[in-house]
């Protein structure tokens, strides 16, 4: 199988602080990860694509010094939100394919963040 | 730049009902097709998968199609039952890219 971990489930910080979100591909290495965010009612909207060994590729409108990404190992990606402000309260999650596509994406199982 | 449109935006089915969810997109370019579940404050689960020379999918109850000159997909959910309420999400991955591009999904509600 392809499973993707990510940690945590759920966290909640203050405003102001930064918090910082693991993704894992468990049981196959991932030269690309991708960081989606999703809100209420509305599809996954890809935030930036992890690249391992180099840096992440941002999407239009997504400020990669408050969204940073690393990519340091083959089965790891973080998503650090910078200074969060109650805005950035969401659920972001990744996700990871084995392959250019032929084995599908699999996706963590989220994070909810709510910045208080 | 590739947009993916699902209709309808949500559906209530009584027990037992069979249903189509509709899926549309832009750029017939595309490599693959997925279908993917997602529950309320949960991760995606991958559905079907559908490669650009496929027509169609099939897992247990469920048929996804593609008519890729059209830009389209259906998934069909035979004898729906409660279990099957969720929120169906359509992603495409294009040609040209990376990263798949989602629909805004149906939210389906099957009620015993």
């Amino acid at each position: 199988g392809a499973v993707v971990s990510q940690h945590p489930s759920r966290v909640i910080c203050k405003s102001g602080t930064s918090v910082k979100i693991e993704c894992r591909s468990l049981d196959f290495q991932a030269t690309t990860m991708f960081w989606y965010r999703q809100f209420p009612k509305q599809s996954l909207m890809l935030m930036a694509t992890s690249n391992e060994g180099s840096k992440a590729t941002y999407e239009q409108g997504v400020e990669k010094d408050k969204f940073l990404i690393n990519h340091a190992s083959l089965t790891l990606s973080t998503l650090t939100v910078t200074s969060a402000h109650p805005e950035d309260s969401s659920f972001y999650i990744c996700s990871a394919n084995r392959d250019r596509g032929d084995y599908g994406y699999t996706f963590g199982s989220g994070t909810r963040l709510t910045v208080v | 730049k590739q947009e993916v449109t699902q209709i309808p935006a949500a559906l209530s089915v009584p027990e037992g009902e069979n249903l189509v969810l509709n899926c549309s997109f832009t750029d017939s370019a595309i490599y693959n097709l997925q279908w993917f579940r997602q529950d309320p404050g949960k991760g995606l689960t991958s559905l079907l998968l559908i490669q650009s020379s496929q027509r169609e999918q099939t897992s247990g109850r469920l048929n996804a199609s593609l008519d890729k000159s059209s830009g389209r997909s259906t998934l069909y959910i035979a004898a729906s039952q409660p279990g099957d309420s969720a929120t169906y999400l359509c992603a495409v991955l294009s040609q040209a890219g990376t990263a798949l591009i989602f629909g805004k999904g149906t939210t389906l509600s099957v009620s015993s």
